[in-house]
């Protein structure tokens, strides 16, 4: 069975810094991985979408890397601003169709 | 609005009672999904739809829980007999199924909130 964590799980930093938020998978076997925003009551808006075979992406300020043979991805932020803060969610898919199978998310507060 | 939406948005009823929700997906999306989030954790998936049929159940979906998509389009899901273990935020995706067999990401709705007395 697929399950995924996030480290930390919760983040405060002052804006302006770069930070790295941590996603680990326990079966390689994926199909992709997305990193999702979502805001307090609200739903899921996704940031980054990375295939299996791509080992990174790139958004504006962000870059989501992949090392599936590890299990690992990482979200980098650049930069960061206060309306960056949200919860950050990591979710793998294992195969065409397949329902996300989602982290518990990291809770990021960048402070003025 | 091209987006997903969910209504109603927020849901209070008393244990015992029933509820539905319903979803709205993207137009051109032929994939339906149903999600359930509790505070403080990521969503769960519960069940999902291809066009009208559904093709998978999670076991988080009890006998009381019951999902439908009966003309392909909007999908309905319904909680019997609620309990307060039912609370939490209900969340709807859809994505669309392409001819070469390749499955496009899932957008998601807002959430219908649910808070079980």
């Amino acid at each position: 069975k697929q399950e995924v964590t996030q480290i930390p799980a919760a983040l405060s930093v002052p804006e302006g810094e770069n930070l790295v938020l941590n996603c680990s998978f326990t079966d390689s076997a994926i199909y992709n991985l997305q990193w999702f925003r979502q805001d307090p009551g609200k739903g899921l808006t996704s940031l980054l979408l990375i295939q299996s075979s791509q080992r990174e992406q790139t958004s504006g300020r962000l870059n989501a890397s992949l090392d599936k043979s590890s299990g690992r991805s990482t979200l980098y932020i650049a930069a960061s601003q206060p309306g960056d803060s949200a919860t950050y969610l990591c979710a793998v898919r294992r195969n065409y169709g397949q329902n996300f199978v989602f982290g518990p998310g990291t809770r990021l507060s960048v402070l003025p | 609005d091209t987006g997903v939406s969910q209504n109603p948005r927020h849901k209070i009823t008393k244990r015992g009672q029933n509820v539905t929700f319903r979803c709205d997906p993207i137009s051109e999306h032929n994939r339906l999904y149903w999600y359930r989030q509790t505070l403080g954790q990521g969503p769960e998936f519960l069940t999902y739809f291809q066009n009208e049929a559904q093709l998978e159940k999670s076991r988080l979906l009890s006998d009381r829980f019951s999902a439908e998509r009966p003309k392909g389009s909007f999908s309905t899901l319904e909680i019997q007999r609620t309990e307060q273990g039912d609370s939490a935020m209900y969340l709807c995706a859809s994505s669309r199924l392409r001819s070469t067999g390749r499955v496009e990401t899932q957008y998601f709705g807002p959430g219908t909130r649910l808070l079980v007395l």
